[in-house]
């Protein structure tokens, strides 16, 4: 069946430094393309997304690029703060339905 | 707008014992999910419905039931709990498929 791959799945960054969390696809009808970042005991939330029309698309420290011909997408944090640690999952549309199917997630860490 | 809320917050149960999870959500979204959240398994599709009186299966819908009455109410049955069943239990809606996800506070769920 369709998946989303993620990695790393773990990711430890020192203050300021830049944070790249890659993400792979296997359904060629999937079109939208959303991150959504969980801190610990909090529930997923969006920050930020992508649709297949669009290369790419940058809010602020944030960026998301999308290779739709190797079926990859990339989430980009520039100037990392230690606010920015918690869970980051990728996630992409399965064909017509529209539903979801998750990356396992990336555990990012940034230190002071 | 109170958004996506779900009850309980926690929940124990004894294997084969049966139990509701509520989620309503005051969006007037037509889209509604139930994901369970598992130690490095990401977020899992169980089942969802593109509106009232429609539902469907997910990647993971044995042992879980749900129905669709009203546009603003998506309640999931665990029919006999089975210690498998032990999760992180997240609702979460949208206006229409392939778009953003608004996620409930999500439910605990233990099975003994």
């Amino acid at each position: 069946g369709e998946n989303v791959e993620q990695h790393p799945s773990t990711l430890s960054v020192q203050e300021g430094d830049s944070a790249v969390i890659k993400c792979t696809y296997s359904d060629s009808a999937s079109n939208y393309f959303p991150w959504y970042k969980q801190e610990l005991g909090k529930r997923p939330q969006l920050i930020i997304d992508i649709r297949s029309n669009v290369g790419e698309k940058k809010d602020q420290r944030i960026a998301v690029t999308l290779n739709k011909t190797a079926k990859h997408f990339s989430l980009h944090i520039t100037e990392t703060q230690p606010e920015d640690s918690a869970v980051y999952f990728c996630a992409a549309s399965r064909g017509s339905q529209g539903n979801l199917i998750f990356g396992k997630g990336t555990k990012l860490s940034v230190k002071p | 707008n109170a958004g996506v809320t779900q009850t309980p917050k926690f929940q124990v149960l004894k294997t084969g014992q049966s139990m509701t999870l509520q989620c309503a959500q005051d969006m007037n979204h037509e889209y509604m999910s139930w994901y369970r959240q598992d130690p490095g398994m990401g977020l899992r599709l169980i089942h969802y419905s593109v509106g009232a009186g429609i539902t469907d299966q997910g990647e993971v819908p044995n042992g879980y039931n749900v129905s669709r009455s009203t546009t603003e109410d998506f309640p999931l049955r665990l029919l006999s709990a089975a210690p498998s069943q032990t999760s992180v239990y997240f609702c979460a809606s949208s206006k229409i498929p392939n778009s953003p996800l608004h996620f409930g506070n999500g439910t605990r769920l233990t099975v003994t």
